[in-house]
C-alpha cells in the first residue's frame, strides 16, 4: 500500500461547482497533513495545512480523518483559476520527512 | 517571504557529464531537501540535510551526492549523468521538518 494515495482525476467541473478531494494516508501516527497546489510545468505551492478540527480559508476546506487515515479538500464555486493539480501531503511515522501524494487533477471549465 | 533559488530553470548535459544543481534560501532555515518529480510518480525525495555537513539519504539516493557546506546552500551531483535522470529536480526548504516546504522554481534537466 502507498503511504499517500489520491485520485490522480482528472475532475472535470463547471465554474461554480463544488469539488472535493480524498487523499489516504497508511501511517496512523502521522502528525502533519498539508495541502499544496501545482500548476502545470511550476513548482508546489502550500495551500493549506490541515487541522484536526478542520479549518477553512475562503472558498477551501479542509478536513481530517485520523479514524479512517484520511483528509479532503472541498472547493466551493470554483473558478478558473483553480485549474490545478493538488498534491496531498502526510508526514512520516519519524516526523522527519514529508511525503507527497501523485496529486488530483482539476479542470475548471467555463 | 520565503525565497528558494535554483541555479537553473533548465539544463542539458550529455551522459556521463558531472553535474551540479543549486538551491539557496534566504530564511536561515535549517533543513532542505532535493526532490525530483516525474508524471505518475509525484515527487521522491532523494537526499535531505538537517544542518551544515549534515546529509540523510532520500527514498531514492542512488546515482547522486549532495553537499551541504553553509547552511543556505544545499548542492545536488548526479556523479555521472544517465539518460534515466532526465527529470524535474525540486528544492525545499523549511524550518522545522514536520512543517510545510518552501520550493524553488525547480529545475528541467534533460540527459542526452
Amino acid at each position: 500500500r502507498k503511504e499517500v494515495e489520491q485520485d490522480p482525476g482528472p475532475f472535470n467541473v463547471p465554474e461554480g461547482a463544488t469539488v472535493a478531494f480524498n487523499c489516504t494516508y497508511s501511517n496512523s501516527a502521522s502528525q502533519s497533513f498539508f495541502w499544496y497546489r501545482q500548476d502545470c510545468r511550476k513548482e508546489p505551492k502550500l495551500l493549506m495545512s490541515v487541522y484536526s478540527s478542520g479549518n477553512e480559508d475562503g472558498r477551501f476546506t479542509a478536513q481530517l480523518n485520523r479514524a479512517s487515515q484520511y483528509i479532503s479538500l472541498l472547493i466551493r464555486d470554483s473558478k478558473l483559476s483553480d485549474s490545478a493539480t493538488y498534491l496531498c501531503v502526510v508526514n512520516n511515522s519519524s516526523g522527519d520527512k514529508l511525503t507527497f501524494g501523485t496529486g488530483t487533477r482539476l479542470a475548471v471549465r467555463p | 517571504d520565503v525565497k528558494v533559488t535554483q541555479s537553473s530553470r533548465y539544463l542539458v548535459k550529455r551522459t556521463g557529464e558531472k553535474v551540479f544543481l543549486e538551491c539557496v534560501q534566504d530564511m536561515d532555515h535549517e533543513n532542505m531537501f532535493w526532490y525530483r518529480q516525474d508524471p505518475g510518480l509525484g515527487l521522491r525525495l532523494i537526499y535531505f540535510s538537517y544542518d551544515v555537513k549534515m546529509k540523510e539519504k532520500g527514498d531514492i539516493p542512488e546515482g547522486y551526492s549532495v553537499s551541504r557546506e553553509k547552511k543556505e546552500r544545499f548542492s545536488l551531483i548526479l556523479e555521472s549523468a544517465s539518460t534515466n535522470q532526465t527529470s524535474m529536480y525540486l528544492c525545499a526548504s523549511t524550518t522545522t521538518r514536520d512543517q510545510p516546504q518552501h520550493f524553488g522554481d525547480g529545475t528541467r534537466l534533460s540527459i542526452l
